[in-house]
């Protein structure tokens, strides 16, 4: 069965130092997996992308992420936390098997950036 | 291009009555997407349509919902004898093929607040 999990509901962090958002899936297909962001009051926006091509995959703003076939995991990272970085961040999965097309959301990490 | 526009952006209406959302993909994306989301949580996949066809429908789109793209090109969403339950964001997305993958694009969302 498909899912998604996002191991921390709330991460703070001081501007300046990294960022470390973690999701893990599972998935019987190959999905294609994302992230996205959605800061109060607007839509959500694509930071990046893998789609089985190159493991390590760079984003919007700094972020990146890397597919770990072998753990499952699909964590995001930022070197440098910015005060404009905060906001609620999702991973995403999606794929087509037997059962159809499915995109699913995990619950969502919120990230505090601290002065 | 302007992106992926909903309308209206806000709906309050009384328990019983039915409401339609509209939903303005990209221009030329082919599949459009519905979700519901709720406070504190990540977005729920309620259905999708590649060009007028919808193929896809999640256990949680009761009958009380229906959603509908005639022409393949703008979609609405109808909820008929609202109950304070379905209060929520209803969110549409658009996408096409893009390097391997459907990566989608959100709207700005519609709000719905059943009293």
């Amino acid at each position: 069965a498909q899912s998604v999990t996002q191991l921390d509901s709330h991460v703070s962090v001081s501007e300046g130092t990294p960022v470390l958002l973690r999701c893990n899936y599972s998935s019987s297909y190959s999905p294609s997996l994302f992230w996205y962001v959605q800061h109060p009051n607007k839509g959500l926006q694509l930071l990046l992308k893998y789609t089985s091509a190159a493991t390590l995959v760079k984003g919007i703003n700094g972020f990146e992420a890397e597919f770990k076939k072998s753990e499952t995991s699909f964590h995001l990272t930022k070197p440098s936390a910015h005060m404009s970085d905060a906001a609620e961040y999702f991973c995403v999965v999606s794929e087509r098997g037997t059962g159809g097309f499915k995109t699913i959301f995990g619950a969502g990490t919120r990230l505090f950036v601290k002065a | 291009d302007t992106g992926v526009s909903q309308n209206p952006r806000h709906k309050i209406t009384k328990r019983g009555q039915n409401v339609t959302f509209r939903c303005d993909p990209i221009s030329e994306h082919n599949r459009l997407y519905w979700y519901r989301q709720t406070l504190g949580q990540g977005p729920e996949f309620l259905t999708y349509f590649q060009n007028e066809a919808q193929l896809e429908k999640s256990r949680l789109l009761s009958d009380r919902f229906s959603a509908e793209r005639p022409k393949g090109s703008f979609s609405t969403l109808e909820i008929q004898r609202t109950e304070q339950g379905d209060s929520a964001m209803y969110l549409c997305a658009s996408s096409t093929r893009q390097q391997g993958s459907y990566e989608q694009y959100f709207g700005p969302g519609t709000r719905l607040t059943v009293t």
